[in-house]
């Protein structure tokens, strides 16, 4: 079955810094890769969405990338602040519009 | 659009008692899902409705759990009856089409002793 992992369960950044989020999937290739953001006491919301043809998709400061030879996706948040911190969680999206999601990172970025 | 709402924001129950949760969808969006967050397993999908009809039950995780979608705007998710296992948070998710990002609730956070 597939399984998808976000392999740092934490990552602590400087203030200004780009972080960098990975993922990975085992099995087959996904057809649409998402990111989600979860703050304490809250329900995910969504960031950004990325498809199996597509190599990157930006949104402002977010930037994601789809590597089906590495079975990888990246996340990163460029120029990154103290209210960037949260848990970043990756979900993998195949045939029916089940979601499956990974553990999570948790991102602290520090002033 | 005020989101996708759940009731109650937090639960707490005696083991063998009777919980329901429920959701309100965006309005609009065709698929609606039931999920749970534990520390130790993460965000579990436990049950998805298209157009009020399920979809997928199999991740419900035994008899005891239902759900339901009556109509467009409402769904529940009953468990009875409840054991301290089943505490976690219960989050219910909406959306228009696969393709599209999932939008979230705020969760019900239920606590079984």
């Amino acid at each position: 079955s597939q399984k998808i992992e976000q392999n740092s369960e934490a990552l602590n950044i400087q203030e200004g810094k780009t972080a960098t989020l990975t993922c990975n999937y085992t099995n087959y290739s996904p057809a649409y890769l998402q990111w989600y953001r979860q703050d304490p006491g809250r329900g995910p919301v969504f960031l950004l969405l990325i498809r199996e043809n597509e190599k990157e998709k930006r949104k402002e400061r977010l930037k994601v990338t789809f590597d089906t030879t590495l079975k990888q996706s990246l996340f990163h948040i460029t120029a990154s602040q103290p209210a960037d911190s949260a848990t970043y969680l990756c979900a993998e999206q195949t045939g029916a519009n089940n979601l499956f999601f990974g553990t999570g990172t948790r991102l602290t970025v520090i002033p | 659009d005020a989101g996708v709402i759940q009731s109650p924001r937090h639960e707490v129950t005696e083991m063998g008692q009777e919980v329901t949760l429920r959701c309100k969808p965006i309005s609009g969006h065709d698929y609606l899902f039931w999920y749970r967050q534990t520390m130790m397993r993460g965000l579990e999908l436990l049950i998805y409705f298209n157009n009020n009809v399920p979809i997928d039950d199999s991740g419900m995780p035994e008899d005891r759990f239902s759900a339901k979608m009556p109509n467009a705007s409402f769904s529940t998710l009953k468990i009875q009856p409840s054991e301290p296992r089943d505490s976690a948070v219960y989050f219910c998710a909406s959306t228009q089409d696969r393709g599209k990002g999932y939008t979230f609730g705020s969760g019900t956070r239920l606590t079984v002793v």
